[in-house]
């Protein structure tokens, strides 16, 4: 079945970066973006940034630019995020979510989370 | 903070109907980009629960419905149900300065 299976928690001192991974199964990778939303404790969801698959073309929000990198390896379908200088800001629940261009550009499959704790 | 604005809680006793508003502007919902919605049970990844305004995905029951209007969207639940009880998220594009994709504020609903 379609689906994104993301790597395991992470626990990162400040100034620190972070890699999650999104590797994802059962449709074609290049045929579709891939997005990635954060969640902080007991709060709503943000908008991180889109990568194309097919080209690697990104869109990064605003806030983040600079401190975020979203890269993909078609050979192993799978898409990453690195953010680098992490504050305690960023602990939050980091999700894959693949862009659908058949559901007028929802996030139609979403990976399953990956806690990120950043503590001195 | 979002540009999409809901409202923080809304309650309803089961086989009720509940609506949440999604308020936007004209640089987002007004300016014609679809709004989607999803559904965030505790402790999960969120769903999606309604795509390009009105449609339903596969499997999601016909008792979710969206609409669209102007500058705001809203997510109704009809004969509400105990499995219903969970935060519930709009999403569109907004093409200010900041180019990229939003998410509205939340909405928890509670079944009584």
């Amino acid at each position: 079945q379609v689906q994104l299976v993301q790597s395991g928690a992470e626990v990162k001192k400040p100034g620190a970066s972070v890699k999650v991974s999104c590797k994802a199964s059962g449709y074609t990778f290049t045929s579709y973006g891939i997005n990635w939303v954060r969640q902080a404790p007991g709060q709503g969801l943000e908008w991180m940034g889109w990568i194309s698959a097919y080209n690697g073309n990104t869109n990064y929000a605003q806030k983040l630019q600079g401190r975020v990198t979203m890269t993909t390896d078609t050979s192993t379908s799978t898409a990453y995020m690195e953010t680098r200088s992490l504050r305690s800001d960023d602990t939050a629940v980091y999700y894959c979510a693949r862009l659908s261009p058949g559901s007028r550009d929802a996030f139609d499959i979403w990976g399953q989370g990956t806690m990120v704790t950043v503590s001195s | 903070q979002s540009v999409l604005t809901q409202p923080p809680s809304v309650s309803g006793a089961p086989g009720q109907r509940v609506t949440i508003s999604c308020t936007g502007s004209s640089s987002n919902i007004g300016a014609g980009y679809d709004v989607h919605w999803y559904q965030q049970l505790p402790g999960t990844a969120p769903k999606l629960l309604i795509y390009g305004n009105t449609n339903r995905p596969s499997g999601v029951p016909d008792r979710f419905s969206g609409s669209k209007s102007g500058t705001s969207a809203s997510l109704a639940i009809t004969g509400l149900q105990a499995e219903d009880e969970a935060n519930y998220y709009c999403q569109s594009y907004d093409s200010s300065l900041s180019a990229s994709n939003v998410f509205g504020t939340g909405t928890k609903v509670t079944v009584l």
